[in-house]
């Protein structure tokens, strides 16, 4: 079946812009997450959503960040007033559910010039 | 001290040779642990998980995981070029959801 599908795949921007990603779960899937790799901090944990539960935000670095899921699928992560530093590769994971092992998707690498 | 720690590599073996690599963690609340594969300029893709202390064997691979040392493995038998990647190690605690990766683990395949 289909995977975690994500875009755009790649993404430039000027610093200070608005970024949107989105994510596209594994049918069926109700369990959604969303990371980051960079090379200096590795791969790090940002968002997740189960179902009608409160997301878990404890990830997120700044108050810049922010993310959305509707209808229990789709979700938005959303960057206002980009830095370089947020150069990176976000990538998006689902599970079947709480305590299920997590797909990920091909990623969207952001570049902020 | 990081969270979930490997060593960067790169390791380099032999083709039909086993790789070995080790991944340790520091907070005893992680339950169950995860080895992705991680192709360049690729996300990663699953392996194998590894809930109970002991080993898990699936085709090739084999992890192995001992809670009171605080270590997980993966061995990967009759290594092959396609192997060459690199192998992220992450721990999720019983009552959470996200996982906590370690730098990964480059591993080079020599014909």
């Amino acid at each position: 079946g289909a995977g975690v599908s994500q875009s755009p795949s790649n993404k430039v921007t000027e610093k200070g812009k608005d970024v949107e990603l989105r994510c596209d779960p594994i049918s069926g899937h109700t369990a959604l997450y969303w990371y980051r790799q960079s090379l200096g901090q590795g791969l790090e944990f940002l968002i997740y959503f189960q179902g009608n539960s409160a997301p878990d935000k404890s990830g997120l670095p700044s108050d810049r960040f922010s993310a959305e899921r509707t209808g229990g699928s789709v979700s938005t992560l959303t960057i206002q007033r980009t830095q370089q530093e947020d150069s990176a590769v976000y990538l998006c994971a689902s599970s079947q559910g709480q305590g299920h092992e997590q797909y990920f998707g091909p990623g969207t690498r952001l570049t902020v010039t | 001290q990081k969270e979930v720690e490997q060593n960067s590599g790169p390791l380099s073996v032999p083709e039909g040779a086993i790789a070995s690599l080790n991944c340790t963690y520091s907070d005893r609340g992680s339950q169950s642990f995860f080895w992705y594969r991680q192709y360049s300029g690729k996300s990663p893709e699953l392996i194998m998980f590894i809930y109970s202390n002991g080993d898990k064997e699936d085709g090739r691979f084999t992890a192995q995981l001992n809670k009171a040392s605080q270590y997980v493995s993966l061995l990967i038998r009759d290594s092959q070029p396609s192997d060459s990647a690199t192998y992220l190690c992450a721990g999720r605690k019983a009552a959470g959801n996200k996982l906590t990766f370690g730098g990964g683990t480059r591993v080079l395949v020599k014909p």
